[in-house]
C-alpha cells in the first residue's frame, strides 16, 4: 500500500464514451502527476499539479483533461480517446517539485482499452 | 534535454544467478539517479537512488553506483530470486530547482526457479 489509490483498475471504453480517472492520495503530499505507461516506451509524463496548480503539460491531446481540486485528488477525464489511447495510467505524488531527490509515491493504474 | 536509455529486455535468468541491468543517461546538469521498480498489477516504487558521482545507492540486495565519467547507472544483484521477477525503471532528475522525474523504458527481469 503506497497511499496513493486509483479507481478504477481496468476501463473498457469506446471512442465516443466520456469516462473519468480517479486518484486519490492520503500522504500530504502537495504534488499530483499523471503518467502514460505503454509497452516499449519511457514511462511519459502528461500532466503535473504543484499545491493544485498545473505547472506542466507535455503536449497531451485535449481529449485527455486533467482536473486538480485539491492536492489529494486528481482526476483525468476521457472523451473521444483513440485505440492508440490504450494503455496503463499511472497517478503519482510527491512532497513537491522542489525538493530534490524527491521520490514519487505511484498508484496500481488504471489499465485503459479504447475499443 | 535530458534521457535514459535502459537495456532491452526481457533478461531472463535462473534463480541464484548474478544480474546487471544497464542504464545510461544524458543530462545538462547533475542530476540525482534512481531505479523504480514495477511488480505485476502494481504501480512503480523506488527501490534505490544515488545523488552524486560515485555514490552507490542500494537496497533489498541490489546496488547502483552513480559513475559521472561513463554517465551510467546499473543495477546489480548477486543472487536473484522468483520474487524479483518485475519491470526495473532507471529514471534521473535535475538537482537543481524545479523539475521532474525522466524515466526509460523499463526492463522486465524474469526470474525461474
Amino acid at each position: 500500500e503506497t497511499g496513493v489509490t486509483q479507481t478504477p483498475r481496468h476501463l473498457v471504453m469506446g471512442m465516443t464514451n466520456k469516462k473519468s480517472l480517479k486518484c486519490e492520495q492520503h500522504l500530504g503530499h502537495n504534488a499530483m502527476y499523471w503518467y502514460k505507461q505503454s509497452a516499449k516506451k519511457p514511462l511519459e509524463l502528461m500532466f503535473v499539479y504543484n499545491f493544485k496548480e498545473q505547472t506542466e503539460n507535455n503536449s497531451v491531446p485535449s481529449r485527455f483533461s486533467p482536473e486538480c481540486p485539491n492536492s489529494s485528488h486528481l482526476f483525468l477525464h476521457l472523451h473521444t480517446l483513440q485505440p492508440e489511447d490504450s494503455a496503463l495510467y499511472l497517478c503519482a505524488s510527491s512532497q513537491d517539485l522542489t525538493a530534490t531527490n524527491e521520490k514519487l509515491f505511484f498508484g496500481s493504474g488504471t489499465q485503459l482499452s479504447v475499443l | 534535454g535530458n534521457s535514459v536509455t535502459q537495456m532491452e529486455g526481457p533478461v531472463t535468468l535462473s534463480e541464484e544467478a548474478f544480474l546487471t541491468i544497464n542504464c545510461t543517461y544524458t543530462a545538462t546538469g547533475y542530476p540525482s539517479l534512481f531505479w523504480y521498480v514495477q511488480y505485476p498489477g502494481e504501480g512503480l516504487q523506488l527501490l534505490l537512488k544515488a545523488t552524486k558521482a560515485d555514490d552507490k545507492g542500494s537496497n533489498k540486495g541490489f546496488e547502483a553506483t552513480y559513475r559521472k565519467e561513463t554517465t551510467s547507472f546499473h543495477l546489480e544483484k548477486g543472487s536473484v530470486q522468483v520474487s524479483d521477477s518485475a519491470v526495473y525503471f532507471c529514471a534521473l532528475r535535475e538537482n537543481s530547482g524545479y523539475s521532474t522525474l525522466t524515466f526509460g523504458k523499463g526492463t522486465m527481469l524474469l526470474v525461474s526457479p
